[in-house]
């Protein structure tokens, strides 16, 4: 199984609202991570959790909050978004094995954010 | 001036065209990702290489470490070939939990 599942496909809120999106893998993978993609632009990496622990924050505002509760899935809760915060937000895994080797990532169908 | 560059931005072809789309990097590299984006959807990693030349069925994949450059090439090329290309660089310091650097694509679209 090489798939890295996002739920949901598609979400609209509101600016008050509060929502969350999950990410799920089943590769045994221990490094995960969300991007953000705006249309016609690349993916922008925007928080890296390795071993259940963040690792990397890309200076993303504080609405942003992710969590990873086990090895296996991650979430990215969402508050007082702004209609900026529109986009694409895309879920991917790796191996993440330690030594300096580059992994392959996997990424997800995304989830297409758009605040009202 | 970004650290990724591909060319061309848009390219339309033939069904049946051999295609090429270049990618140069001006930082150090650890490996060198090609990506396909469809319109809407998520991405799919199609090679990583750090040296030498990588084939999957019509997709081939070359990277020159000297010359900062790598090139993607596709074979007789079909309308299902149309996505976004997108290339990107690991740093030398990725490690475990490793950066990517994006190139802005290059948008094909294979008429039949």
């Amino acid at each position: 199984d090489t798939e890295v599942t996002q739920t949901p496909k598609h979400l609209v809120m509101g600016m008050t609202n509060k929502k969350s999106l999950k990410c799920e893998q089943h590769m045994g993978h221990r490094a995960m991570y969300w991007y953000k993609q705006k249309a016609k632009k690349p993916p922008e990496l925007m928080f890296v959790y390795s071993y259940e622990k963040l690792s990397i924050n890309e200076s993303v505002p504080s609405r942003f909050s992710p969590e990873c509760p086990n090895s296996s899935l991650l979430n990215l809760h969402l508050h007082a978004l702004q209609p900026e915060d529109s986009a694409l937000y895309l879920c991917a895994s790796s191996q993440g094995t330690s030594g300096g080797y580059t992994d392959t990532q996997y990424f997800g169908p995304g989830t297409r954010l758009t605040v009202l | 001036k970004n650290e990724v560059e591909q060319s061309p931005q848009n390219l339309t072809a033939q069904e049946g065209e051999f295609i090429t789309i270049n990618c140069s990097y001006s930082v150090g590299i650890s490996a060198l990702h090609w990506l396909q984006q469809h319109p809407g959807g998520g991405i799919v990693s199609l090679f990583m290489l750090s040296s030498g030349k990588k084939k999957h069925g019509r997709l081939i994949a070359t990277i020159n470490i000297q010359e900062k450059h790598s090139s993607l090439h596709i074979t007789a090329s079909h309308p299902r070939d149309s996505a976004v290309y997108i290339c990107a660089v690991t740093p030398p310091y990725g490690g475990a939990t490793n950066k990517l650097i994006f190139g802005t694509g290059t948008l094909l679209a294979v008429q039949p």
